[in-house]
């Protein structure tokens, strides 16, 4: 079964550093450009940052650039995203995804459940 | 960056209805776009990739399509479980945006 699981989430103080997991299983995790979306409380989704299959390419929306390092390592089949600086408006639940670039269209085909990061003193 | 706007902000309909949900990109994006449904709770699921192919077990009554700056998604036969929100997102170019949503109830 292909799967997504994130972890890593909780709470943490403005200014203050985290680092999100997300575990793949069931597909061959370095064929595929993988990306993070976070969805803060009560609101839409905002695309975070992608990477390509071999970590060597990293693209990140212009809010957390800077702040947050996307990589992975192919070996633990695990995407990562380090987030540092943290503020109170990145405060969402984070989403790994899975995009296939399937004949050079990228889309989102499978989703992990989410871990919810809390910046709040 | 691009920007998607999706309208209606929200709409409600019966079961056995045909909806669309239409959705504008602030430029040509060709037909780099795709169409989830989030759940309350729940992760967004694809249904639509590249304006119209439809995602592997994705029921037939949903279809989308357009080209350009103009697309729609139309979910023809309503059913309950399609109660949800719903957002189109564009893969032209980064940062990937997504519209605002639009929360469908039946």
């Amino acid at each position: 079964e292909v799967q997504l699981v994130e972890s890593g989430g909780g709470l943490v103080q403005p200014g203050g550093s985290l680092r999100l997991s997300c575990a793949a299983s069931g597909f061959t995790f370095n064929s595929y450009w993988m990306h993070w979306v976070r969805q803060a409380p009560g609101k839409g989704l905002l695309w975070v940052s992608r990477i390509n299959g071999d970590g060597r390419r990293t693209t990140y929306a212009d809010s957390v650039k800077g702040r947050f390092t996307i990589s992975r390592d192919n070996a633990k089949n695990t995407l990562y995203l380090q987030m540092n600086s943290l503020r109170a408006e990145d405060t969402a639940v984070y989403y790994c995804a899975r995009d296939p670039d399937y004949n050079g269209f990228s889309f989102m085909d499978v989703w992990g459940k989410g871990t919810t990061v809390t910046v709040s003193s | 960056d691009i920007q998607m706007t999706q309208s209606p902000s929200s709409l409600s309909a019966s079961v056995g209805d045909r909806v669309t949900i239409t959705c504008r990109a602030g430029q040509n994006i060709r037909n780099y776009l795709n169409w989830f449904q989030q759940k309350p709770g729940k992760a967004p699921k694809l249904l639509i990739y590249a304006a119209s192919s439809l995602q592997s077990g994705v029921p037939s009554r949903i279809s989308g399509s357009g080209s350009g700056t103009d697309f729609t998604l139309t979910i023809s036969s309503l059913q309950p479980e399609d109660s949800a929100t719903y957002y189109c997102q564009q893969s032209y170019s980064t940062p990937y945006t997504f519209g605002r949503g639009t929360k469908l109830e039946i």
